[in-house]
């Protein structure tokens, strides 16, 4: 079945630093989402990208859909302790009956204050 | 605003016992799903349903069973529970074709012992 690889698994940063991750598959997707994990909670909805080469924004956090519709990137810029937690990419293609995201692995982030 | 709902949030069963989760939205979604989530596997969907009465295998659907009589419900059901279904069991439910993502429940944690 369709695979997403995303990297890096985890990160240890300082707060401040920038942060950058993605995801890559052998498949293309008409969606790219990313999402935010607690501690403790499900993952909630980042941000969402409909378009190859797309770059969206949510404050401190920017994605971007790849030209070749295999890849997203997130980046999020001068970290705070409060963006601890897993980062997980999400893939979708529509068309038929079924809505099943194709979700990566995950990326764990850790902000050292 | 309640979105979705999950309960219980934390269960501790013997192996052989049974129980159910429950899962209920209020968002007049279409489609639920159930995913696990294991450390360093990221999330796995367990089963779906894309409308009341029916319900579709996902990933890794051994040792699980669902229901979906009602629109608003999805019920996941441990026949005979083994400590290999420890794990935290999550939600999520969105529109037909899931092009917005889904909206996750914040999980109910099961140890099995």
């Amino acid at each position: 079945g369709q695979q997403l690889n995303q990297s890096p698994q985890s990160m240890f940063i300082q707060e401040g630093e920038d942060v950058s991750m993605n995801c890559t598959s052998s498949s293309i997707f008409n969606t790219w989402l990313w999402y935010k994990q607690d501690p403790g909670e499900g993952p909630v909805l980042l941000i969402a990208l409909y378009k190859a080469g797309e770059l969206t924004s949510n404050g401190r956090l920017t994605a971007q859909f790849g030209i070749t519709r295999k890849d997203s990137f997130l980046n999020i810029s001068a970290s705070i302790p409060s963006d601890v937690g897993i980062y997980f990419c999400a893939g979708l293609n529509y068309g038929g009956s079924q809505g099943n995201l194709i979700f990566g692995k995950g990326t764990k982030l850790s902000v050292k204050p | 605003n309640a979105g979705v709902t999950q309960t219980p949030k934390f269960r501790v069963l013997k192996t052989g016992q049974s129980m159910t989760l429950l899962c209920a939205q209020d968002m007049n979604h279409e489609y639920m799903y159930w995913y696990r989530q294991d450390p360093g596997m990221g999330l796995r969907l367990i089963h779906y349903s894309v409308g009341e009465g029916t319900t579709a295998k996902g990933e890794v659907p051994d040792g699980y069973n669902v229901s979906r009589l009602k629109k608003q419900n999805f019920l996941l059901g441990l026949e005979s529970a083994a400590p290999s279904q420890t794990s935290v069991y999550f939600c999520a439910s969105s529109h037909k074709g899931a092009v917005n993502g889904y909206t996750f429940g914040s999980g109910t944690r099961l140890t099995v012992v």
